[in-house]
């Protein structure tokens, strides 16, 4: 059964430093998201993006924040100067359409700890 | 604006006996789907069941059953028969037609304890 990978597992980093979260959607999948969950919190929307563009972005998502797909199967979350509290779990999720009744299939996570 | 709230931070159930996870949603869209994810410890989020607004009927998947009540805006999940794997971290979920459909809204989480 296809699914939703993310790499890597666990990324350890220093405050300020920038990070590059890895995912790679379900091939036939058209859109794409970046969901974020703070250790013993609810999971966040980040973003969504389809047809290579942003489609919609949370007030999290600020410009420290960018992703990008930069080939036909990667999806990639960039944070450019990591502050204590991005550590968190990144989830990124696709779908194959956009719609309410449509599964988003997650991906295992990236726990990313910020020192 | 879209709101999932699930009252119950932490439940405890026997093994093999059946629970109800507790969800109510609030939302001005027409047409919405609404979703349960279990995490586990190991932190993935698992895709349990899924209910539409215009669904007739309550959605099943095993052992897991949705008792929507949409006048009530309530989307419970029912876990029959309890198992000791089922001890995890359960949100409901939600997305709606009108907002575009691409984010989902997620609750607070309730964190299940399986006894044996």
């Amino acid at each position: 059964e296809p699914e939703v990978t993310q790499t890597p597992s666990h990324q350890v980093t220093q405050m300020g430093q920038e990070v590059i979260l890895r995912c790679v959607p379900i091939s036939n999948h058209l859109y794409f998201y970046w969901y974020r969950q703070i250790l013993g919190q609810k999971v966040e929307f980040l973003v969504s993006f389809y047809n290579n563009e942003i489609s919609e972005k949370s007030e999290i998502f600020d410009d420290q924040f960018s992703v990008e797909r930069p080939d036909g199967s990667n999806f990639t979350l960039k944070i450019r100067s990591t502050k204590l509290e991005d550590s968190a779990m990144y989830f990124c999720a696709s779908s194959d359409t956009r719609g309410s009744l449509d599964e988003q299939f997650f991906g295992p996570g990236t726990r990313l700890t910020v020192l | 604006a879209q709101k999932i709230t699930q009252t119950q931070p932490g439940m405890f159930v026997q093994e093999k006996e059946a629970v109800t996870l507790d969800c109510t949603y609030d939302t001005s869209d027409p047409s919405y789907g609404l979703f349960w994810y279990k995490q586990p410890s190991s932190g993935e989020m698992i895709f349990l069941i899924y209910q539409g607004s215009y669904d007739q009927q309550n959605a099943t998947e095993g052992r897991y059953s949705l008792n929507f009540q949409k006048a009530r805006k309530s989307a419970n999940l029912v876990i029959s028969a309890s198992q000791l794997g089922d001890s995890a971290m359960y949100f409901c979920a939600m997305r709606g037609r009108n907002t575009g459909g691409f984010k989902t809204i997620f609750g607070a989480g309730t964190r299940l304890f399986v006894k044996a």
